[in-house]
């Protein structure tokens, strides 16, 4: 199993609101990373947290901002939503090997 | 910079011959790591086969099997046997020593098996 879970799994907002999507690794898995999918632009890294510390980040706005809690949950937060942001949100736990369901974002 | 690149955007095999996904990379760094996923439609990123770059073996996994050729910058994906429930998008990926757990992703393959 994965053993990565992902909520909520689907999300319509509309633009100019902001989103904040959750994941969570299995007991114990303490680096948790973030990727975004669009048909346009593929998938793409968004940061990674380990021991609720950002170790790596993408190239993207700051309107992306995470953040992970001492049980290794990690936040996403979108601000100011674009029609742009509407994609596939998928979180990996340590290794990269393992992803969650992923959390599809619509935004209107 | 890592770069990686799957030239089959779409491809057909028919049910239970054996089937080659490319996969081409690029990087400077000497410890990097591959992958193979498969997206169904659900949208959920299953692994398949990992291969580190100082492993002298193709990686196996069942009827998954990694051809790896280091000097060629290749890390194509074989799929014996395929089954229909193989049809699915396939993403090849790279990891660096030097970038933690961050995956870069090609472009993907759009793999489907005919009856």
């Amino acid at each position: 199993k994965a053993g990565v879970t992902q909520t909520p799994r689907y999300l319509i907002k509309t633009r100019g609101q902001q989103v904040t999507l959750s994941c969570s690794p299995i007991s114990g898995h303490r680096s948790v990373s973030w990727y975004q999918q669009t048909p346009g632009q593929g998938l793409q890294f968004l940061f990674e947290y380990f021991s609720e510390t950002q170790r790596n980040k993408g190239n993207f706005p700051g309107r992306f901002s995470g953040r992970q809690f001492s049980n290794s949950r990690s936040e996403m937060n979108v601000s100011t939503l674009e029609l742009g942001d509407s994609a596939l949100y998928l979180c990996a736990r340590a290794g990269s090997q393992y992803f969650g369901p992923g959390t599809r974002l619509t935004v209107l | 910079a890592q770069k990686i690149t799957q030239t089959q955007p779409g491809m057909f095999v028919q049910e239970k011959e054996a089937v080659t996904l490319d996969c081409t990379y690029d990087t400077s760094d000497q410890s990097y790591g591959l992958f193979w996923y498969k997206q169904p439609s659900s949208g959920e990123m299953i692994f398949l086969i990992y291969q580190g770059s100082y492993d002298e073996q193709n990686a196996t996994e069942g009827r998954y099997s990694l051809n790896f050729q280091k000097a060629r910058k290749s890390a194509n994906l074989v799929i014996s046997a395929s089954q229909l429930g193989d049809s699915a998008m396939y993403f090849c990926a790279m990891s660096s020593n030097n970038a933690g757990n961050m995956l870069t992703f090609g472009g993907g393959t759009r793999l489907m098996v005919k009856p």
